[in-house]
């Protein structure tokens, strides 16, 4: 059983540019959420999705936006990227089902983006 | 203020020591959760909890509701334990959604041979 998995591991744009990285969640899980973590810090919350919208949103601008494909997989793009958006990105995945699903998160091995 | 604060920062410890790690939130919760990261970056769930004490191998984690602070504790500390602990909070359930996590900075462990 495979668990959440990120692509690619590591990513190297310029500023001004747009990129997109992508998550596959757990199986059996329906439900991705998105979190930045600069280094030093504790990851921050961007957003949730569960049945392909947007639920919940952190303190992000219209810049970060994403998607959720019918197989629960999603996508994460960042437009116009600015040098403080060099982070870690995190994906985790959890079985929500209507609200009673787990509360455990299952977290991927991030993806390194570097904005130059 | 953060919603959530954790203590301390930093902590060396040597082999066989006894670890504590602590959490204090501000914010109502449905959950606590321990989790650990290792350099490179790959996070860990150890624990969840909503009330009581929960214990895995030689981890042990506590939660005073009341309060609104949890432990992490490490008996018989090993180099292996060497990694960034992390204390998020989940905010109640609304409309069947569910909520975010909150996370602390961390707690960077050394443990040294």
């Amino acid at each position: 059983d495979a668990g959440v998995t990120q692509s690619p591991t590591h990513l190297i744009k310029t500023r001004g540019q747009q990129v997109t990285l992508r998550c596959s969640p757990k199986s059996g899980h329906d439900t991705v959420s998105w979190y930045q973590q600069a280094l030093g810090q504790g990851p921050q919350f961007i957003f949730q999705y569960y049945e392909e919208e947007e639920r919940q949103r952190g303190n992000f601008p219209d810049r970060f936006s994403g998607h959720q494909f019918p197989n629960y997989s999603s996508e994460l793009n960042v437009n116009a990227l600015l040098l403080g958006d060099s982070a870690l990105y995190l994906c985790a995945s959890t079985w929500t089902s209507g609200g009673w699903g787990t509360d455990t998160q299952y977290f991927g091995p991030g993806t390194r983006l570097t904005v130059l | 203020k953060n919603e959530v604060e954790q203590s301390p920062q930093n902590l060396t410890a040597q082999e066989g020591e006894f670890i504590t790690i602590n959490c204090s939130y501000s914010v109502g919760i449905s959950a606590l959760h321990w989790l650990q990261q290792h350099p490179g970056g790959g996070i860990v769930s150890l624990f969840m909890l909503s009330s009581g004490k929960k214990k895995h191998g030689r981890l042990i984690a506590t939660i005073n509701i009341q309060e609104k602070h949890s432990s992490l504790h490490i008996t018989a500390s090993h180099p292996r334990d060497s990694a960034v602990y992390i204390c998020a909070v989940r905010p109640p359930n609304y409309g069947g959604s569910q909520g975010n996590l909150i996370f602390g900075k961390g707690t960077k462990l050394s443990v040294k041979p």
